[in-house]
């Protein structure tokens, strides 16, 4: 059974730090990873899809690396603002198509 | 294009009621699936469907029940409400059901029971 986990659970910075977010998984044979955003009460942004046979994707200053030998992704945000502030979610793609995701981790851009 | 829509945005139901959200699925769409999220933790697959059947169905009991109609929209139907059912109800949408090229997802619903 796919489980995904996300470390940390919460993580507070200073703005124009550049920072990492950790997602791993116990089932190597993934589809693809998904990381999205949620702002608090507020539904999902897609922020970047990683397809199985790709290393990593780039969106502006975030950065997602997919490791599928390790069981890893990380997501790398480059010069982080306070308008980053929000829960961050990775998800894989389970064997029916739906998406199986991690607990998130909940980030904190001080000015 | 329009992405996906959800409603209601909030909603108050009493234990033991039935209640029906609604999404309407991203312009070129065919798949929906709903996902349930508890404070605090990710969204949990409930169901998917793909021109109007079931295709995927996630840990949840039969009281948990869907549709979707052939212009792709699709509702949820929860039959007596179970103080654990308050969540936020995510709706997202494909445009293939393998998932392959991602989901856009809705606002969500927030249910509250009491």
């Amino acid at each position: 059974k796919q489980e995904v986990t996300q470390i940390p659970a919460a993580l507070s910075v200073p703005e124009g730090e550049n920072l990492v977010l950790n997602c791993s998984f116990t089932d190597s044979a993934i589809y693809n990873l998904q990381w999205f955003r949620q702002d608090p009460g507020k539904g999902l942004t897609s922020l970047l899809l990683i397809q199985s046979s790709q290393r990593e994707q780039t969106s502006g200053r975030l950065n997602a690396s997919l490791d599928k030998s390790s069981g890893r992704s990380t997501l790398y945000i480059a010069a982080s603002q306070p308008g980053d502030s929000a829960t961050y979610l990775c998800a894989v793609r389970g064997s029916q198509g739906n998406l199986i995701f991690g607990k998130g981790t909940k980030l904190s851009v001080k000015p | 294009e329009t992405g996906v829509t959800q409603s209601p945005t909030h909603l108050i139901k009493t234990r033991g009621q039935q209640v029906t959200l609604r999404c309407s699925s991203q312009s070129g769409h065919n798949t929906v699936s709903w996902y349930q999220q508890a404070l605090g933790q990710g969204p949990q697959f409930i169901f998917q469907y793909y021109r109007e059947e079931e295709n995927g169905r996630g840990n949840f009991p039969p009281r948990f029940s869907g549709l979707q109609f052939p212009n792709y929209s699709s509702e949820l139907n929860v039959n007596a409400l179970e103080l654990d059912d308050s969540a936020l109800y995510l709706c997202a949408s494909s445009s293939h059901p393998t998932g392959n090229y991602g989901y856009t997802f809705g606002s969500g619903t927030r249910l509250t029971v009491v």
